[in-house]
């Protein structure tokens, strides 16, 4: 079975300083797709960022970037410039399509905060 | 576009009662899934359904079981509850244009057992 971990529960950070986040996975697959989602106090789940583990390019939006290590399956978020905005919980999440059967797995989250 | 809808927001329920628990996904989306939140466990899948036929499930009891509906709109259901099945429900969509793998969440049905 597939599994993620966030080994950082708790960053804190000042305003537009940069933070990276980090995840790392276990699987026996070789195609999968990575997400971030990013949960704010509303408790609404957000997708900030995702990557398809075929593709070498790292994925960009915005502020925000991935660095994608597939040998290593590592896939860590960096937010340039963060705002007060970003202060939320950040999950990394795994899925395999298994015959087009859709299942995200979560890490345990880390709680970002972005002070003033 | 509307996002994900889940109805309704709030619930308390006692011990032994069902539940029932609604989504409405983003038009256009056949993919309904459901993940239940709690403090401790985290995030977990429960079921997955895509035109009206479950096509993946998680590892929880039989007392959770859900459906889809032919507009895809999705339901599930919690039968003789238990304290511990208090958490946030969550509901996601997916299948639209492009990335078809990606789910949008609706804002989520907080389920309390006394």
């Amino acid at each position: 079975a597939q599994t993620v971990t966030q080994s950082q529960p708790e960053m804190s950070v000042q305003e537009a300083e940069t933070v990276t986040l980090s995840c790392t996975y276990d699987t026996s697959e070789n195609n999968y797709y990575l997400f971030w989602y990013k949960q704010p106090p509303s408790r609404q789940m957000i997708l900030v960022i995702r990557q398809e583990a075929y593709k070498q390019q790292n994925a960009t939006e915005n502020r925000f970037s991935v660095n994608f290590q597939k040998a290593a399956k590592s896939f860590s978020l960096k937010i340039s410039d963060s705002q007060l905005g970003d202060t939320a919980m950040y999950f990394c999440a795994f899925m395999k399509l298994h015959q087009g059967a859709q299942k995200l797995v979560f890490g345990q989250g880390t709680r970002l905060t972005i002070n003033p | 576009k509307a996002g994900v809808t889940q109805t309704p927001r709030y619930l308390i329920k006692t011990r032994g009662q069902q539940v029932t628990l609604s989504c409405s996904p983003i038009s256009g989306h056949r993919s309904v899934s459901w993940y239940q939140q709690t403090p401790g466990q985290g995030l977990q899948f429960l079921f997955e359904y895509f035109s009206e036929t479950q096509r993946n499930k998680g590892n929880f009891p039989g007392r959770f079981s859900g459906r889809q509906f032919s507009n895809s709109r999705s339901e599930m259901n919690v039968s003789t509850l238990e304290l511990g099945d208090s958490a946030l429900y969550l509901c996601a969509s997916s299948g639209g244009q492009g990335a078809s793998y990606e789910q949008y969440f609706g804002p989520g049905t907080r389920l309390t057992v006394t």
